[in-house]
């Protein structure tokens, strides 16, 4: 069964640094994924996604990532975080067209000022 | 911006009560699911729902738990003799195609059973 696997449960790092947070998925041919982020208290909202094509993506609020193949990986990257950052980021991986997705553990972005 | 809407968004519920959770999906969406969370932990899936049927469950959804499109806008999860290990964020979400579009999450109702 697919599965998707995020390595720290806690990131920390300070206003104005660089972010990566790790996702990586088990699975034979190629998933879709996504990242979420969900801020204390509210639902999850959609980062990003991929599907097929260009391997970096484009997210919101200034996040990307990019899907490397070979390492079954689809790590989230942000040059500069803000404050605001700090909530949960939880990377997903869904097989076929119309099936369900399934989430990683979360990790927990704490910045400092 | 469409939304997904859940209602209530607290409930406390006595162990062995039914309950039954309320989800508004975006109008055009045509797929919808029931994720929960309980504290401190990962997001699980439930169920799925299209063309007014369950496509998949997961072990969790077993016999106590059931969900319903009664109407053309409503989506329901029913709990029906609630326990204490039910506790948790339940979190609704549609969507218009999920590979295209991912899903939109409504903001959760938060279960607590005593």
């Amino acid at each position: 069964a697919q599965s998707v696997t995020q390595p720290d449960i806690h990131i920390t790092v300070s206003e104005g640094a660089s972010l990566e947070l790790r996702c990586n998925y088990s699975y034979g041919a190629t998933p879709y994924l996504f990242w979420y982020v969900q801020s204390p208290g509210q639902g999850l909202q959609l980062l990003l996604k991929y599907f097929s094509g260009d391997t970096l993506v484009q997210g919101i609020k200034g996040f990307e990532a990019e899907f490397k193949r070979s390492q079954s990986s689809f790590n989230l990257r942000k040059p500069s975080v803000h404050w605001s950052d700090a909530a949960e980021y939880f990377c997903a991986v869904g097989l076929d067209r119309d099936d369900k997705i399934i989430f990683g553990k979360g990790t927990r972005l704490h910045i400092l000022p | 911006e469409p939304e997904v809407t859940q209602t209530p968004s607290h409930q406390v519920t006595q162990m062995g009560q039914e309950v039954i959770l309320r989800c508004v999906p975006i109008s055009n969406h045509l797929y919808f699911y029931w994720y929960r969370q309980i504290l401190g932990q990962k997001v699980e899936f439930l169920v799925s729902f299209y063309n007014n049927e369950i496509s998949e469950k997961s072990e969790i959804f077993d016999d106590q738990f059931s969900v319903e499109r009664p109407d053309g806008s409503n989506f329901t999860l029913k709990i029906r003799s609630t326990k204490l290990e039910d506790s948790a964020m339940y979190f609704c979400a549609s969507s218009e195609h999920p590979v295209t579009y991912g899903y939109t999450f409504g903001s959760g109702t938060r279960l607590t059973v005593v």
